[in-house]
């Protein structure tokens, strides 16, 4: 039973364009959410998180908005940068402080 | 220096083989935790350690164990490899509840990529 959900493998958006990658949850029990970005050969770094009483954080090109009503959160990275081309996971929260993890999306940022 | 270290970062062994695993951090964290990942499944909890005295099981535990040596060493065991345990294994800490905040962030070693043949 996947409790969180990234439905698209893969993404390719082309540089300095949005890049808006989704997940959905179907626990509404979670109350804090984070997205991580994979490089090949290295471990999942932490990029942005947000609580359950927000909709919205920003940090710089990174904005992660959620949508508790429809279980559904969505990253978006704007610009878009060649560096930016990695797999981002989404994770939620559940008890005790354990992190779900999505299946993840692989963003390609083309020139 | 890198704050989460896992040795070896590869290994290949044969079916029925015990192996080990292992997790150091410098981080200070309390809690640390052992991940696999496989292509289409993405991060799945295998063992989790609140502190030295706290040893969890998570999702996919079965053929595996660990031991919790210090608060700095995190190992994963795996008694008799099989193939299916082929894929890339992640060790990871977070310092847990600080002040009252909830701190969830998880802080990622390098991997180990393990062959079972």
């Amino acid at each position: 039973d996947q409790q969180v959900k990234q439905n698209s493998p893969s993404l390719s958006v082309q540089e300095g364009r949005i890049s808006i990658l989704n997940c959905d949850y179907t626990n509404s029990m979670f109350d804090y959410f984070l997205w991580y970005k994979k490089y090949p050969a290295e471990g999942p770094t932490f990029l942005i998180s947000i609580s359950s009483i927000k909709d919205k954080n920003e940090d710089g090109r990174f904005t992660v908005f959620l949508n508790k009503s429809a279980k559904h959160l969505s990253l978006h990275i704007v610009p878009s940068q060649p560096g930016d081309s990695a797999v981002y996971f989404c994770a939620a929260s559940g008890y005790p402080d354990k992190l779900i993890f999505g299946t993840g999306t692989r963003l390609q940022v083309f020139p | 220096d890198a704050d989460v270290t896992q040795t070896p970062r590869n290994r290949i062994t044969k079916t029925g083989k015990r192996i080990m695993l292992e997790c150091s951090q410098t981080k200070g964290h309390d809690r640390m935790y052992w991940y696999r990942q496989d292509p289409g499944l993405g991060l799945r909890l295998i063992y989790y350690s609140f502190d030295v005295k706290d040893i969890n099981k998570g999702e996919i535990s079965d053929g595996y164990s660990v031991s919790r040596q210090a608060q700095a060493k995190f190992s994963l065991s795996l008694e008799s490899a099989i193939p299916n345990q082929t894929a890339l294994y992640f060790c990871a800490t977070s310092p847990g509840p600080r002040d009252g905040r909830k701190l969830y962030e998880q802080y990622f070693g390098p991997g180990t990529r393990l062959t079972v043949t």
